[in-house]
């Protein structure tokens, strides 16, 4: 079965403390992406890859990091600095213009 | 600065009737134009999408009607079913930036019995 997965699929944390979200594909996609979902706002565009170590900000990279030492995979750490991390992340990849979301990870920092 | 406008924040629509959701867009760059579907705590599904180059496309009930001198799209879903009740998001992306995408604010649907 192809797709993408991303875990937890919740995930709790204290203020201050750095968060590693999971997201893996078996797609074969060279493209992956990183969205942040806050109720009202639609997705807003943290971080994306075009192809293995290499990536680039989005709209709203503070406070976060990626790597992308893989084909299949493109984790997000929330680090620290990010000053209101709660919220919905969703990882998507794509072939050409088509992008395919998976099911998100819903992180709550208190 | 918002770049793709969505309109209305939520619909409430009869079951059988037609549900309309409208977009606007200010960047005559973007030449992909895609609709998603999501469920409460689900990712968003791609539903159906449509190039510049043509005023319509249908696919099933869902239909994406193409205004480039408006800078308008929209999406129109027919015979409405109570298992269409989601939230819906347009989107838009232009070429040399592969699918970077620019997503309305959703529109969260009803549709009622």
């Amino acid at each position: 079965d192809g797709g993408i997965t991303q875990s937890p699929k919740y995930l709790f944390r204290k203020e201050g403390q750095n968060v590693t979200l999971s997201c893996e594909q078996n797609l074969n996609h060279d493209a992956m992406y990183w969205y942040r979902q806050d109720p009202g706002q639609g997705l807003r565009l943290i971080y994306y890859s075009q192809i293995v170590n290499d990536f680039q900000k989005g709209d709203i990279a503070e406070g976060y990091s990626v790597s992308r030492e893989k084909k299949e995979s493109f984790p997000l750490t929330v680090t620290s600095a990010q000053k209101n991390p709660t919220a919905f992340y969703l990882c998507a990849s794509s072939r050409g213009y088509e992008q395919y979301f998976g099911p998100g990870t819903r992180l709550t920092v208190t | 600065q918002q770049q793709v406008k969505q309109s209305p924040q939520s619909l409430i629509v009869q079951k059988g009737g037609i549900s309309i959701i409208n977009c606007a867009y200010e960047n005559t760059a973007f030449d992909y134009f895609p609709w998603y579907q999501q469920f409460p705590g689900k990712g968003p599904a791609l539903l159906i999408a449509i190039r510049p180059d043509v005023s319509e496309k249908k696919e099933g009930r869902f239909t994406i009607s193409f205004n480039k001198s408006a800078k308008q799209f929209s999406l129109h879903i027919m015979d409405s079913q109570p298992g269409d009740s989601a939230t819906y998001f347009c989107a838009a992306s232009k070429d040399g930036t592969a699918s970077k995408l620019t997503f309305g604010t959703g529109t969260r649907l009803q549709v009622t019995l």
